[in-house]
């Protein structure tokens, strides 16, 4: 079955860095793109970038573009999103979500929380 | 990128239908998506191309299309349907949105 598995919950302090693993496993990883979303509280979902697991290319939201890097390890089947410079207002849970047609599975979430 | 809108809140009996619109410039052009978010879970894909159901869906659930507006309707509201939903689209420019969440009350 088809399984996205990220890492564990973070707590970062305003101005650093975060990197938050997607580990995929029951289909070929390198078919599909891996998409970043994020769920601030009392927010919006909201769409941070893509990769494209077989060929690398990515594509950013440009809200987020100079701050946040998506990567892939095909040998590891595993897709990572790294968001730099954050501030109190990145605390949010972020998800990362297979694409077919639509966002068809999604990790378990992981929470990142910016604070002093 | 461009603006996805919906209602912020609707509420139904149970039983009753439920219809929540997601207007956009764009999508005459480009599919809808919907997700069903349930407090402190990941969000589920129910309808995907504007009209299609993954399976597992319950049939309640369906989708449709009308120039710059689309609309998710569930048919004979059950209390578990309550939740978050949102409608998604993309861009020409392979760019994501999100529209701003409708919250679901079953009264």
């Amino acid at each position: 079955q088809v399984q996205l598995v990220q890492s564990g919950a973070e707590v970062k302090k305003p101005g650093a860095s975060v990197k938050v693993s997607c580990k995929t496993s029951g289909y070929t990883f390198t078919t599909y793109t891996i998409h970043w979303v994020r769920l601030a509280p009392g927010q919006r979902l909201e769409w941070l970038g893509w990769v494209n697991a077989g060929n690398g290319h990515t594509k950013y939201s440009q809200k987020f573009q100079d701050r946040v890097t998506i990567t892939r390890d095909t040998s590891a089947s595993t897709a990572y999103m790294d968001l730099s410079s954050l501030r109190s207002e990145d605390t949010a849970v972020y998800y990362c979500a297979r694409e077919d047609v639509g966002f068809d599975y999604w990790g378990q979430g992981t929470l990142v929380t910016v604070s002093s | 990128s461009y603006e996805l809108t919906q209602p912020p809140s609707v509420s139904v009996s149970p039983g009753q239908t439920a219809r929540i619109t997601c207007s956009g410039d764009a999508l005459p052009k480009q599919y809808a998506y919907w997700y069903q978010q349930k407090s402190g879970q990941a969000p589920v894909l129910v309808i995907y191309k504007d009209s299609e159901r993954p399976s597992g869906i319950p049939e309640r659930f369906s989708g449709s299309s009308s120039g710059t507006t689309v609309t998710l309707t569930i048919s004979g509201v059950q209390a578990e349907d309550e939740a978050d939903y949102y409608c998604q689209s993309a861009d020409s420019s392979e760019t994501w949105v999100f529209g701003g969440g409708t919250k679901l009350t079953v009264l």
